[in-house]
Protein backbone atom coordinates (compact mmCIF):
# COMPACT_ATOMS: atom_id res chain seq x y z
CA UNK A 1 0.00 0.00 0.00
CA UNK A 2 1.67 3.66 -1.14
CA UNK A 3 1.83 6.01 1.89
CA UNK A 4 1.67 9.20 2.05
CA UNK A 5 3.02 11.18 -0.67
CA UNK A 6 3.97 15.15 -0.84
CA UNK A 7 4.32 17.22 -3.75
CA UNK A 8 7.03 19.17 -4.48
CA UNK A 9 9.48 18.18 -1.47
CA UNK A 10 11.46 21.38 -2.05
CA UNK A 11 10.12 24.68 -2.75
CA UNK A 12 12.21 28.32 -2.75
CA UNK A 13 9.89 31.04 -3.18
CA UNK A 14 10.41 34.67 -2.23
CA UNK A 15 8.31 36.68 0.27
CA UNK A 16 5.17 38.92 -1.04
CA UNK A 17 4.47 35.27 -3.14
CA UNK A 18 1.90 32.61 -2.61
CA UNK A 19 2.60 29.03 -2.54
CA UNK A 20 0.94 25.71 -2.55
CA UNK A 21 1.65 22.41 -1.67
CA UNK A 22 -0.31 18.96 -1.89
CA UNK A 23 -0.86 15.63 -0.25
CA UNK A 24 -2.14 12.62 -1.53
CA UNK A 25 -3.49 10.41 1.39
CA UNK A 26 -2.92 6.55 1.82
CA UNK A 27 -5.66 5.04 -0.34
CA UNK A 28 -9.05 4.72 1.72
CA UNK A 29 -8.06 7.52 3.89
CA UNK A 30 -10.33 10.35 4.43
CA UNK A 31 -9.27 13.03 6.45
CA UNK A 32 -5.67 15.07 6.19
CA UNK A 33 -4.52 17.26 8.82
CA UNK A 34 -1.11 19.57 8.43
CA UNK A 35 1.45 20.46 10.46
CA UNK A 36 4.08 23.24 10.29
CA UNK A 37 7.62 22.13 11.65
CA UNK A 38 10.24 24.39 12.64
CA UNK A 39 13.05 24.28 14.69
CA UNK A 40 11.72 26.40 17.36
CA UNK A 41 8.20 25.73 17.71
CA UNK A 42 8.39 21.97 16.49
CA UNK A 43 5.27 20.85 15.25
CA UNK A 44 1.88 23.10 15.22
CA UNK A 45 -1.07 22.05 13.98
CA UNK A 46 -2.57 23.87 11.18
CA UNK A 47 -5.84 21.90 10.32
CA UNK A 48 -7.83 18.91 9.22
CA UNK A 49 -10.20 17.74 6.24
CA UNK A 50 -12.45 15.53 6.61
CA UNK A 51 -14.84 14.53 3.35
CA UNK A 52 -13.95 17.92 1.88
CA UNK A 53 -14.82 19.62 5.09
CA UNK A 54 -12.31 21.68 7.32
CA UNK A 55 -13.04 20.14 10.86
CA UNK A 56 -10.07 21.43 13.31
CA UNK A 57 -8.25 24.41 12.52
CA UNK A 58 -4.85 25.67 14.71
CA UNK A 59 -3.56 28.81 15.00
CA UNK A 60 -2.52 30.10 12.40
CA UNK A 61 -2.97 33.32 10.43
CA UNK A 62 -6.35 33.16 7.40
CA UNK A 63 -2.95 33.60 4.96
CA UNK A 64 -2.92 29.33 5.77
CA UNK A 65 -5.55 27.91 3.61
CA UNK A 66 -6.28 24.63 2.65
CA UNK A 67 -9.04 22.31 0.59
CA UNK A 68 -9.71 18.87 0.03
CA UNK A 69 -11.03 17.20 -2.81
CA UNK A 70 -13.50 14.54 -3.40
CA UNK A 71 -10.91 12.05 -4.01
CA UNK A 72 -9.27 13.07 -0.38
CA UNK A 73 -6.14 14.76 -1.85
CA UNK A 74 -5.59 17.96 0.11
CA UNK A 75 -3.67 20.72 -0.91
CA UNK A 76 -2.65 23.71 1.32
CA UNK A 77 -1.94 27.28 0.45
CA UNK A 78 0.04 30.13 1.81
CA UNK A 79 -0.62 33.69 0.42
CA UNK A 80 1.42 36.85 1.14
CA UNK A 81 4.52 34.43 2.47
CA UNK A 82 6.80 36.25 5.07
CA UNK A 83 10.33 34.76 6.09
CA UNK A 84 9.04 32.98 9.17
CA UNK A 85 7.07 30.43 6.78
CA UNK A 86 9.86 28.40 5.80
CA UNK A 87 9.57 25.75 7.40
CA UNK A 88 8.82 21.61 6.82
CA UNK A 89 5.09 21.40 6.39
CA UNK A 90 3.79 17.87 7.15
CA UNK A 91 1.06 16.29 5.82
CA UNK A 92 -1.01 12.96 7.63
CA UNK A 93 -3.47 11.16 7.07
CA UNK A 94 -5.87 8.85 8.75
CA UNK A 95 -8.97 6.53 8.62
CA UNK A 96 -10.57 8.43 11.26
CA UNK A 97 -14.57 8.56 10.27
CA UNK A 98 -15.82 10.73 13.51
CA UNK A 99 -13.81 13.61 15.25
CA UNK A 100 -15.50 12.31 18.69
CA UNK A 101 -13.15 9.33 18.22
CA UNK A 102 -10.30 9.52 20.76
CA UNK A 103 -7.25 8.05 18.86
CA UNK A 104 -7.00 7.81 15.50
CA UNK A 105 -3.35 7.02 14.36
CA UNK A 106 -2.06 9.32 11.83
CA UNK A 107 0.11 8.17 8.95
CA UNK A 108 3.06 10.96 8.26
CA UNK A 109 4.27 12.01 4.72
CA UNK A 110 7.75 13.44 3.85
CA UNK A 111 7.01 16.37 4.09
CA UNK A 112 7.80 19.64 1.71
CA UNK A 113 10.78 22.15 3.04
CA UNK A 114 9.54 25.67 2.42
CA UNK A 115 12.25 28.27 1.84
CA UNK A 116 11.31 31.61 1.73
CA UNK A 117 14.09 34.36 1.07
CA UNK B 1 -5.37 24.69 26.67
CA UNK B 2 -3.62 21.33 25.93
CA UNK B 3 -0.20 20.98 25.67
CA UNK B 4 2.82 18.79 25.68
CA UNK B 5 5.90 19.29 27.55
CA UNK B 6 9.24 17.20 26.34
CA UNK B 7 12.86 17.07 27.45
CA UNK B 8 15.33 19.50 25.61
CA UNK B 9 17.62 17.70 23.59
CA UNK B 10 20.35 17.07 21.87
CA UNK B 11 20.63 13.75 23.62
CA UNK B 12 24.39 11.61 23.04
CA UNK B 13 24.03 8.15 24.15
CA UNK B 14 26.69 5.24 23.65
CA UNK B 15 25.44 2.20 22.06
CA UNK B 16 23.94 -0.07 24.56
CA UNK B 17 23.37 3.18 27.24
CA UNK B 18 19.68 3.29 28.43
CA UNK B 19 17.63 6.03 27.18
CA UNK B 20 15.17 8.22 29.19
CA UNK B 21 13.43 10.98 27.15
CA UNK B 22 10.73 12.65 29.75
CA UNK B 23 7.65 13.74 28.31
CA UNK B 24 5.08 15.44 31.12
CA UNK B 25 1.36 16.89 28.99
CA UNK B 26 -1.41 19.06 30.19
CA UNK B 27 -5.24 18.59 28.89
CA UNK B 28 -8.60 18.25 30.43
CA UNK B 29 -10.39 14.82 30.06
CA UNK B 30 -8.88 11.80 29.03
CA UNK B 31 -6.02 12.02 26.17
CA UNK B 32 -4.77 9.41 24.28
CA UNK B 33 -0.84 9.35 24.73
CA UNK B 34 1.57 9.10 21.53
CA UNK B 35 4.93 8.83 21.00
CA UNK B 36 6.60 9.21 17.33
CA UNK B 37 9.90 9.17 15.71
CA UNK B 38 11.65 10.70 12.95
CA UNK B 39 14.25 9.77 10.78
CA UNK B 40 16.26 11.59 8.57
CA UNK B 41 14.48 12.83 5.59
CA UNK B 42 11.43 11.25 6.58
CA UNK B 43 7.95 11.71 7.85
CA UNK B 44 6.67 10.92 11.48
CA UNK B 45 6.47 7.20 12.00
CA UNK B 46 4.16 6.05 14.98
CA UNK B 47 6.69 4.53 17.98
CA UNK B 48 4.12 3.76 20.09
CA UNK B 49 1.00 4.90 22.04
CA UNK B 50 -1.24 4.75 25.17
CA UNK B 51 -4.47 5.18 25.17
CA UNK B 52 -6.14 5.36 28.75
CA UNK B 53 -4.35 5.31 32.39
CA UNK B 54 -1.67 2.72 33.44
CA UNK B 55 -1.27 1.82 29.85
CA UNK B 56 1.94 0.76 28.84
CA UNK B 57 2.99 1.44 24.77
CA UNK B 58 5.56 -0.80 23.62
CA UNK B 59 7.43 -1.19 20.40
CA UNK B 60 10.73 -1.98 19.06
CA UNK B 61 11.99 -2.42 22.84
CA UNK B 62 10.96 1.28 23.57
CA UNK B 63 8.28 1.92 26.60
CA UNK B 64 6.48 4.12 27.65
CA UNK B 65 3.63 4.66 30.47
CA UNK B 66 0.55 7.28 30.78
CA UNK B 67 0.69 8.30 34.34
CA UNK B 68 -2.37 10.06 34.89
CA UNK B 69 -0.94 11.34 38.45
CA UNK B 70 2.06 12.71 37.15
CA UNK B 71 0.74 13.59 33.98
CA UNK B 72 3.96 12.05 32.14
CA UNK B 73 4.36 9.33 29.39
CA UNK B 74 8.14 8.85 29.48
CA UNK B 75 9.86 7.05 26.81
CA UNK B 76 12.87 4.54 28.03
CA UNK B 77 14.59 1.74 26.12
CA UNK B 78 17.15 -0.59 28.13
CA UNK B 79 19.63 -0.55 25.35
CA UNK B 80 20.01 1.88 22.59
CA UNK B 81 21.66 1.17 19.45
CA UNK B 82 23.15 3.48 16.41
CA UNK B 83 19.90 2.67 14.38
CA UNK B 84 17.71 4.36 16.94
CA UNK B 85 19.63 7.97 16.15
CA UNK B 86 16.48 10.41 15.28
CA UNK B 87 14.15 12.90 16.39
CA UNK B 88 11.86 11.80 19.29
CA UNK B 89 8.01 13.38 19.44
CA UNK B 90 5.67 12.96 22.18
CA UNK B 91 2.36 13.89 21.47
CA UNK B 92 -1.37 13.80 22.57
CA UNK B 93 -4.76 13.82 21.23
CA UNK B 94 -8.29 14.39 23.03
CA UNK B 95 -10.34 14.25 20.46
CA UNK B 96 -10.32 13.61 16.57
CA UNK B 97 -7.49 14.10 14.30
CA UNK B 98 -6.38 17.48 16.45
CA UNK B 99 -2.38 16.40 17.64
CA UNK B 100 -0.81 18.44 20.37
CA UNK B 101 2.87 17.57 19.85
CA UNK B 102 6.39 18.19 21.79
CA UNK B 103 8.98 20.30 20.87
CA UNK B 104 11.14 16.82 19.65
CA UNK B 105 14.15 15.41 21.11
CA UNK B 106 17.20 14.42 18.89
CA UNK B 107 18.76 11.41 19.78
CA UNK B 108 21.96 10.35 18.85
CA UNK B 109 23.81 7.29 19.11
CA UNK B 110 27.72 6.64 19.26
CA UNK B 111 28.89 3.29 18.95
Amino acid sequence: KAGVTQTPRYLIKTRGQQVTLSCSPISGHRSVSWYQQTPGQGLQFLFEYFSETQRNKGNFPGRFSGRQFSNSRSEMNVSTLELGDSALYLCASSLATTSESSYNEQFFGPGTRLTVL
Amino acid sequence: GDSVTQMEGPVTLSEEAFLTINCTYTATGYPSLFWYVQYPGEGLQLLLKATKADDKGSNKGFEATYRKETTSFHLEKGSVQVSDSAVYFCALSRSGNQFYFGTGTSLTVIP
